[in-house]
């Protein structure tokens, strides 16, 4: 299995500009999460879904922020417009749900995302 | 609400010399505890979990951790640090009334001394 494959890597756009982060879960997995990593907040929980329906989206910072994940195999996170704070890195995450229970994720590579 | 507190946000062993890592949590209800390990650039990777089986748990690359209910930690040991052992550790919970919902701490960045 290839892994959490998110893309682009690196993205740099300029402030009042559309972003859209895109990630494919693993194969099979049934709940994806969207993580946002920086220095001063660390790693904060934005959004999770599980069977492709959101389940919890309080982490979501603004109304400029939005996610979707149209089937099992594809998410997306948008920003629009974008500002610098939103400069982060973006992580997704997926996992298999298995009953009451967690055993982890697996981490995509991220996308190091500078707004300017 | 579940947290995570981590002591220490960097810390420096030798090579060969025991690596402690600290995590202390604080859940209402029995928790689903992680450690997650961050090398420069990448995402991140699970070393551990304790899902409420033994409370002494092996992961990958020679860690381990031991879940104590009384004082509430799961602290991260490895009996003999390698230079490849230099990254960021995470530690991480999650409880059974919101299984999907993991809660991250802050981390710690730990160094290997040659």
């Amino acid at each position: 299995d290839a892994g959490v494959i998110q893309s682009p890597r690196h993205e740099v756009t300029e402030m009042g500009q559309e972003v859209t982060l895109r990630c494919k879960p693993i194969s099979g997995h049934n709940s994806l999460f969207w993580y946002r990593q920086t220095m001063m907040r660390g790693l904060e929980l934005l959004i999770y879904f599980n069977n492709n329906v959101p389940i919890d989206d309080s982490g979501m910072p603004e109304d400029r922020f939005s996610a979707k994940m149209p089937n099992a195999s594809f998410s997306t996170l948008k920003i629009q417009p974008s500002e610098p704070r939103d400069s982060a890195v973006y992580f997704c995450a997926s996992s298999l749900r298995q009953g009451p229970a967690n055993y982890g994720y697996t981490f995509g590579s991220g996308t190091r995302l500078t707004v300017v | 609400a579940q947290s995570v507190t981590q002591l220490g946000s960097h810390v420096s062993v030798s090579e060969g010399a025991l690596v402690l890592l600290r995590c202390n949590y604080s859940s209402s209800v029995p928790p689903y505890l992680f450690w997650y390990v961050q090398y420069p650039n990448q995402g991140l990777q699970l070393l551990l979990k304790y899902t409420s089986a033994a409370t002494l748990v092996k992961g990958i690359n020679g860690f381990e951790a031991e879940f104590k209910k009384s004082e509430t930690s799961f602290h991260l040991t490895k009996p003999s640090a390698h230079m490849s052992d230099a990254a960021e550790y995470f530690c991480a919970v999650s409880d059974k009334t919101s299984y999907d919902k993991v809660i991250f701490g802050p981390g710690t960045s730990l160094s290997v001394i040659p």
